[in-house]
């Protein structure tokens, strides 16, 4: 089975950066995503790490450490936009299956 | 738009009665995934279709079920349904069966409001 751990909310300043750590236990990692969700809306693909190491898009970068069982997105600049829950799913090969299990998410408030 | 379509966007229904929700996944998509979001919970992955068989099933009560068929749309059948059914079910698309950086595009969801 797995276990990913999330802070259920943070709160921000319009222009800072914010740091949203995911923890996570599994048997067969095979890759961390993130996801974003706007309350009512679908989740919407951020990013993707299944190599140690961090990968940068625009605003966001997305970090990994396979040995540590830990991964953070990054948002930098940040808008009144990006305020939103951040979904921590983390990939696992068990019993020759590939599954996909979603954290609780973190509610980010964003605030001017 | 993700391209992935779901019907219907809400739906109000009564306790023990027996709904059907509808997914069209991505052109050239062969998996369909469905989720249960309950208020304030993360997503619950419920059942997993590649091409039309069942690959996974995660915390799908029996009163539920699923398919996908030939045209690969799914549909999600919520039977005796409960209060606690009540949440936003959302369907999500992948181009095989989950492998490498493939990722899962979601649909706007149902919300379904059991009274």
């Amino acid at each position: 089975g797995q276990n990913i751990d999330q802070p259920t909310e943070m709160t921000a300043t319009e222009g800072a950066i914010v740091q949203i750590n995911c923890t996570y236990q599994t048997s067969g990692f095979n890759g961390l995503f993130w996801y974003q969700q706007h309350a009512g809306e679908a989740p919407t693909f951020l990013s993707y790490n299944v190599l140690d190491g961090l990968e940068e898009k625009g605003r966001f970068s997305s970090f990994l450490s396979r040995s540590k069982g830990y991964s953070y997105l990054l948002l930098k600049e940040l808008q009144m936009k990006d305020s939103a829950s951040y979904l921590c799913a983390v990939r696992d090969l068990s019993g020759g299956y590939q599954k996909v299990t979603f954290g609780t998410g973190t509610k980010l408030q964003v605030i001017p | 738009d993700s391209g992935v379509t779901q019907t219907p966007k809400h739906l109000i229904t009564a306790t023990g009665q027996r709904v059907t929700l509808r997914c069209s996944p991505r052109s050239g998509d062969l998996s369909v995934y469905w989720y249960q979001q309950s208020l304030d919970q993360g997503l619950q992955f419920l059942i997993h279709y590649y091409n039309g068989e069942e690959r996974a099933k995660g915390n799908i009560l029996e009163r539920f079920s699923a398919q996908q068929f030939p045209d690969l749309h799914s549909e999600l059948n919520l039977s005796s349904l409960e209060l606690g059914d009540s949440a936003l079910y959302f369907c999500a698309s992948s181009a095989t069966s989950g492998s490498s950086r493939e990722t899962q595009y979601f649909g706007p969801g149902t919300r379904l409001l059991v009274l």
